[in-house]
């Protein structure tokens, strides 16, 4: 067990409202990444965090911002929610640079 | 850029035989590590096995064992004696680094694996 935790685990919401996901780890590891998830896309990586206040976009990053002002905490905001991003959002760490990922339960988020 | 490309959607095996799921990847790092993840109907993803670009044996774990070709870009995955509880979808990554030197995964798409009774 990573000590990582998502929450919420399900939401939905409506377009054009703001959506806060958090992911919060126990362990303080320097590395945190948030995926999306879709049918037929694999995993795509959002954003990801290598320190605190050090973040970087990743491969879908557009409508997506991310903060990181303590170490163990990494959130993902959604400013303006629309129904692409209806999605199961995963976050993940890296222990080590040998260490495989280690990921969060999963959030579903579904934008009506 | 890092790429990975696993090109079976759907994979089908009978209960107790082996199988094998392809996964080419695109790197221009010299180090790089790949892996192997599975996915079940419960959504949660678990790791199975890693592979480093420098090491010279390939990675095994129990029943999953990774048939590395570094000259191909190849990271297959081998399940011998398939179980039932194998049914699911398998992911390979690989973790390489960023323009500004940090580490990242990137996924391929996935293999939705099913084994029949």
């Amino acid at each position: 067990d990573a000590g990582i935790t998502q929450s919420p685990r399900h939401k939905v919401t409506e377009t054009g409202t703001p959506v806060t996901l958090r992911c919060h780890q126990t362990e303080n590891h320097r590395y945190m990444y948030w995926y999306r998830q879709d049918p037929g896309h694999g995993l795509r990586l959002i954003h990801y965090s290598y320190g605190v206040k050090d973040t970087d976009k990743g491969e879908v990053s557009d409508g997506y911002s991310v903060s990181r002002s303590k170490t163990e905490d990494f959130l993902l905001t959604l400013e303006s929610a629309t129904s692409s991003q209806t999605s199961v959002y995963f976050c993940a760490i890296i222990k080590s640079l040998k260490s495989e990922a280690f990921f969060g339960q999963g959030t579903r988020l579904t934008v009506v | 850029a890092q790429k990975i490309t696993q090109t079976q959607p759907g994979m089908f095996v009978q209960e107790k035989e082996a199988v094998t799921l392809d996964c080419t990847y695109d790197t221009s790092d010299q180090s790089y590590g790949l892996f192997w993840y599975k996915q079940p109907s419960s959504g949660e993803m678990i790791f199975l096995i890693y592979q480093g670009s420098y090491d010279e044996q390939n990675a095994t774990e129990g029943r999953y064992s990774l048939n590395f070709q570094k000259a191909r870009k190849s990271a297959n995955l081998v399940i011998s004696a398939s179980q039932l509880g194998d049914s699911a979808m398998y992911f390979c990554a690989m973790r390489g680094l960023t323009q500004g030197g940090s580490e990242k995964l990137v996924f391929g798409k996935g293999t939705k694996l099913t084994v029949n009774p």
